[in-house]
């Protein structure tokens, strides 16, 4: 079985101060690691995931988050945060190795969210 | 390509009344899986389909039923509906390790 923590339920920042989200996971198989974020009335959006190779993933939007194996660990950083990036972040593991031929996605677990306030 | 889209956005329904929610996946994507988002609970896996197969099934009571047509496209059915039901419901797409999430069906049980 599989977990997601996010450790913060609520984290508020000032605008273009760095921010970091932390999660951590537990797994007894290796995993894909992802972060969604979720704008208010709207769906997920994928923001950055990690399947393999280099334990540092970024995104195009200034996001960027490591893997750190031995911690367990998938915290999602910025240098400078703006007010558009206000919204709820969702951390979330799936297992790899599951179906073979790497088409499917398999059940992703997710994290309960951390819910970013930027303030002016 | 279009994204995800779900059918309908928003429902309301009363208790004992079944519901079927339509997602239509990126064209090409064979794997879908179904997500039930809850103030409370968060976000909690229901069913994966990948090429009409049902995959992987979370833990929810057999009132939550889906199935997958030979287009790709999803339904999901929940019958005898309960207070507890009310909630947003996610279905994503995937290929190639990459999954993209529908805007959600709002259900509402009074």
């Amino acid at each position: 079985a599989q977990s997601v923590t996010q450790l913060d339920s609520q984290v508020p920042v000032f605008e273009e101060a760095p921010v970091e989200l932390r999660c951590n996971y537990s797994s007894s198989v290796s995993v894909y690691l992802f972060w969604y974020v979720q704008y208010p009335n709207q769906g997920l959006q994928l923001l950055l995931k990690y399947l393999s190779g280099s334990t540092l993933v970024e995104s195009i939007n200034g996001f960027e988050a490591e893997f750190n194996k031995s911690q367990t660990s998938f915290h999602l950083r910025k240098p400078s945060v703006h007010i558009s990036d206000t919204a709820e972040y969702f951390c979330a593991v799936s297992d790899r190795g599951y179906y073979a031929g790497g088409t499917s996605y398999g059940k992703l677990t997710f994290g309960q969210g951390t819910i970013l306030t930027v303030h002016p | 390509k279009a994204g995800v889209t779900q059918t309908p956005r928003y429902l309301i329904k009363t208790r004992g009344q079944q519901v079927t929610l339509s997602c239509s996946p990126i064209s090409g994507h064979r794997s879908v899986s179904w997500y039930q988002q809850t103030p409370g609970q968060g976000l909690q896996f229901l069913f994966e389909y990948f090429s009409e197969t049902q995959r992987n099934k979370g833990n929810f009571p057999g009132r939550f039923s889906g199935r997958q047509f030979s287009n790709s496209r999803s339904e999901m059915n929940v019958s005898t509906l309960e207070l507890g039901d009310s909630a947003l419901y996610l279905c994503a797409s995937s290929s190639g390790g990459r999954g993209f999430f529908g805007p959600g069906t709002r259900l509402t049980v009074l």
